[in-house]
């Protein structure tokens, strides 16, 4: 069955460390996105891509950096210079154009130890 | 650009009905609208396109109002399973962001028996 793949499920991250977060689709979707979901505040958009090798940033892109290597993949990277990294990160894809619904993954909950 | 969602929090006994709305300040190309279960992903439950069209499914539908820039989803004779939150997310007429949604902070929804 396709779907999108998430991992890992929980991290922790310490202090200065950059941690990089897992997205997977085998759904043959062209677009993907990152989502920041903290309480009350709904999902924020973090960067996102309509094709291989382009992306744009979002709402929230400080901190943040992403890469689209592969249709299939697209990782984010949560660096040092995010200050308040604790949140639930979404990862979601759909055919690039207007007017498609997304299919999430079941998310990365991130913690800063 | 985040569309208003409202109300914030929807209390209800099984059978009975909800409307919940959402509210934009942007020319709106299509509404999308998804339900949250706590510490999932959120689900795409349907989408609709710029001609007022209602569309829907079961007990569940929505209606576009294109002139108003608003949505509303109806849930009707509510169940235990229809419980979670509620995100309507909202895509504009402007090229360089087409696909990208913007989403609102969510209606939860809460069903007792």
């Amino acid at each position: 069955d396709g779907g999108i793949t998430q991992s890992p499920k929980y991290l922790f991250r310490k202090e200065g460390q950059n941690v990089t977060l897992s997205c997977e689709q085998n759904l043959n979707h062209d677009a993907m996105y990152w989502y920041r979901q903290d309480p009350g505040q709904g999902l924020r958009l973090i960067y996102y891509s309509q094709i291989v090798n382009d992306f744009q940033k979002g709402d929230i892109a400080e901190g943040y950096s992403v890469s689209r290597e592969k249709k299939e993949s697209f990782p984010l990277t949560v660096t040092s210079a995010q200050k308040n990294p604790t949140a639930f990160y979404l990862c979601a894809s759909s055919y690039a154009g207007q007017g498609y619904g997304y299919t999430f993954g079941s998310g990365t909950r991130l913690t800063v130890v | 650009q985040q569309p208003v969602q409202s109300p914030q929090a929807v209390i209800l006994r099984e059978g009975e009905d909800a409307v919940i709305n959402c509210s934009s300040s942007k020319a709106l190309y299509s509404v999308h609208w998804y339900r949250q279960k706590h510490g999932e992903a959120p689900v795409f439950l349907m989408i609709l396109l710029k001609g007022g069209e209602q569309k829907g499914h079961e007990k569940i539908s929505a209606s576009f109002n294109e002139k108003k820039q608003q949505s509303s989803l109806y849930l009707t004779a509510s169940q235990l399973s229809y419980s979670g939150t509620y995100f309507c997310g909202t895509e504009i007429n402007r090229g360089s962001t087409l696909g990208r949604l913007y989403f609102g902070r969510g209606t939860q929804l809460t069903v007792w028996p």
